[in-house]
């Protein structure tokens, strides 16, 4: 059982260039999510998407954009990257709102020198 | 400003003793509320939830106990194992919306 697959599992990038990280689930989600995880934040929501052919910004949207290329797969791409971008980053899917839990992958280390 | 708030980053239990983990939240149209756990290198997984219109969810070993008049949530693990050594996210929601807002995380030492 696959869940929530993400790659690259770690990437070191230099400030300004460019990157798209990748998200694809298998349990038939409506509904992907992007979090970074920094010490002392916890988890804070980058972008999300409702639905295939939706997406919406969260909490930290700026710096980033995403794509719901089908149902299956959302990625998370970063035009300029920044030191402060240095994070651990995590997607997420669930069937829809409410009180569905979260599935989530096991992350996508990025530094940013 | 952060909604979800663990005031505790960290915890240390010696084994078979029970861990108590505590999260507040600010917003009060939060009406739904969940339990992460994380280990190292790999993504947090669900533990346990609760909704408003209840007080307390037990599964197994872990109790999460929720007062709404205090926007204050607790989870209680009994007895803690070696295995519960891990990063714990409090979370909180609402029903009708698709984002769920998480709180920094208390580390749990389990000690032998």
């Amino acid at each position: 059982n696959a869940g929530v697959t993400q790659t690259p599992k770690f990437q070191v990038l230099k400030t300004g260039q460019s990157m798209t990280l990748q998200c694809a689930q298998d349990m038939n989600h409506n509904s992907m999510y992007w979090y970074r995880q920094d010490p002392g934040m916890g988890l804070r929501l980058i972008y999300y998407s409702a639905s295939e052919g939706t997406t919406d910004k969260g909490e930290v949207p700026n710096g980033y954009n995403v794509s719901r290329l089908n149902k299956r797969e959302f990625s998370l791409r970063l035009e300029s990257a920044a030191p402060s971008q240095t994070s651990v980053y995590f997607c997420a899917s669930t069937s829809g709102t409410g009180y569905e839990k979260l599935f989530f992958g096991s992350g996508t280390q990025l530094s940013v020198l | 400003d952060q909604q979800v708030k663990q005031n505790s980053p960290s915890l240390s239990v010696q084994e078979g003793r029970i861990s108590i983990l505590n999260c507040d939240y600010t917003n009060s149209m939060f009406d739904y509320f969940l339990w992460y756990k994380k280990y190292p290198a790999e993504g947090p997984t669900f533990l346990i939830s609760i909704s408003s219109i209840k007080d307390k969810n037990e599964d197994g070993r872990f109790t999460v106990f929720l007062n709404k008049s205090a926007k204050h949530l607790s989870l209680h693990i009994v007895p803690s194992q070696p295995g519960d050594s891990a990063v714990y996210f409090c979370a909180a929601g609402e029903s009708n919306d698709y984002k769920l807002s998480f709180g920094a995380g208390t580390t749990v030492t389990v000690r032998a």
